[in-house]
């Protein structure tokens, strides 16, 4: 079955530190991948998404992804973190324009001082 | 550009009774998808609607219904709630497609069965 898994629950960084969040998927092709935001009490934002091409996908809020095919992998990168970028952060992927989005359970980041 | 639009925002209903949620997807866009997120199950996906068909369903059971009109507008259904359909559902719209093409979210409704 078609799956997106996120690692992680729960990540602690520091303001100005790095950040990485992990994703995994499990599709019997490459799917379309994707990174959401979502604050408390909101809706989903659109971070970045991968169809094809170059691995590394620029996005909002200063926000990277590399697909790694060899890996499953699609991970979420920002070189130094905010405190307004404290969120939960969904992992998805869909097989094609006309499928579904499955989510991941979510990376929640909590960002300190 | 107005986004993607649900009302209301917050619901309190009793177990037994029947819920309806409204969306109005972003000008433009056809598809509109229905999402129930809660803390142990995360985001499900439940149907999508496109020029007023369903496409595709999710595995819910027959109390989730929904709708699409001719505007693109969509509501949802929930019939003999439980305790269990406490959740947030989010409505998302896409220009053409499903997920694959990238989904734009509403802020979701806050329904709270007691």
């Amino acid at each position: 079955a078609q799956s997106v898994t996120q690692p992680d629950i729960h990540i602690t960084v520091s303001e100005g530190a790095s950040l990485e969040l992990r994703c995994n998927y499990s599709y019997g092709a490459t799917p379309y991948l994707f990174w959401y935001v979502q604050s408390p009490g909101q809706g989903l934002q659109l971070l970045l998404k991968y169809f094809s091409g170059d691995t590394l996908v620029q996005g909002i809020k200063g926000f990277e992804a590399e697909f790694k095919r060899s890996q499953s992998s699609f991970n979420l990168r920002k070189p130094s973190v905010h405190w307004s970028d404290a969120a939960e952060y969904f992992c998805a992927g869909a097989l094609s324009g006309n499928t579904p989005l499955v989510f991941g359970k979510g990376t929640r980041l909590s960002v300190i001082a | 550009k107005a986004g993607v639009t649900q009302t209301p925002r917050y619901l309190i209903k009793t177990r037994g009774q029947q819920v309806t949620l409204s969306c109005s997807p972003i000008s433009g866009h056809r598809s509109v998808s229905w999402y129930q997120q809660t803390p142990g199950q995360g985001l499900q996906f439940l149907f999508e609607y496109f020029s007023e068909t369903q496409r595709n369903k999710g595995n819910f059971p027959g109390r989730f219904s929904g709708r699409q009109f001719s505007n693109s507008r969509s509501e949802m259904n929930v019939s003999t709630l439980e305790l269990g359909d406490s959740a947030l559902y989010l409505c998302a719209s896409s220009p053409l497609g499903q997920g694959g093409y990238g989904y734009t979210f509403g802020s979701g409704t806050r329904l709270t069965v007691v």
